[in-house]
């Protein structure tokens, strides 16, 4: 049971690039989510899905997009990389409970850098 | 917006001395989750509480939900150098997660 898969682990990016990180969760979970972490700080989310379809904006998506075509994916795509885009990126999975949500389950993490 | 903020930011103790750090939330919370992230990890999953009021331990570890349901707290008593890392609490006040800004716990041997 690998959980949750993102890759790449580490990029370099141009200013001006764009890429997709890859987050991909073997568990059945309803609930995705993309985290973006700056050094020394918390977890801001960027976008959230409660299911394949549908998907939704959190705390700082300017920047950002995502799609959620299967139960299993959801890519994140930074178009026209900025300096301040550099940070490591989690993608974190989720099963849905009556009444809230389990524990969230991370990948290991991205780590982005724009120069 | 939704503010879930933590103090301290920093702790630096000595080892076998106990540790707490309190989490507050601009709204009321639907439950609240504990992480650890270890530096350089990704952070895991503690604990959840769900009900007003609520306290749970783990080993040396103690949760508290506040009754309002917008605060909580953990207590680590007699730290451990593999205590070590970031602890964040997670409030959700609907579909999302909404992350603490995160307390580093320093144990000193």
């Amino acid at each position: 049971n690998a959980g949750v898969t993102q890759t790449p682990k580490f990029r370099i990016l141009k200013i001006g690039q764009s890429m997709t990180l890859q987050c991909t969760q073997d568990m059945n979970h309803n609930y995705m989510y993309w985290y973006r972490q700056d050094p020394g700080m918390g977890l801001k989310l960027i976008y959230y899905s409660v299911g394949a379809g549908i998907t939704d904006k959190g705390e700082v998506p300017n920047g950002y997009n995502v799609s959620r075509s299967t139960t299993e994916d959801f890519p994140l795509r930074l178009e026209l990389a900025a300096p301040s885009q550099t940070s490591v990126y989690f993608c974190a999975s989720s099963y849905r409970l009556a009444g809230g949500t389990g524990e969230l389950f991370f990948g290991e993490g991205s780590r982005l850098t724009v120069l | 917006g939704q503010q879930v903020m933590q103090i301290p930011q920093y702790q630096h103790v000595q080892e076998g001395e106990d540790f707490t750090t309190y989490c507050n939330s601009s709204t009321t919370l639907s439950n609240i989750q504990w992480y650890k992230q270890r530096p350089g990890g990704h952070p895991v999953f503690l604990i959840q509480l769900v009900k007003s009021g609520e306290v749970k331990k783990q080993k040396r570890l103690t949760f508290q939900f506040g009754e309002a349901k917008k605060n909580s707290s953990l207590h680590i008593t007699a730290t451990q150098t593999t205590d070590v890392g970031t602890y964040f609490c997670a409030g959700r006040p609907g579909n999302q997660f909404y992350f603490g800004t995160g307390t580093s716990l320093t144990v000193i041997p």
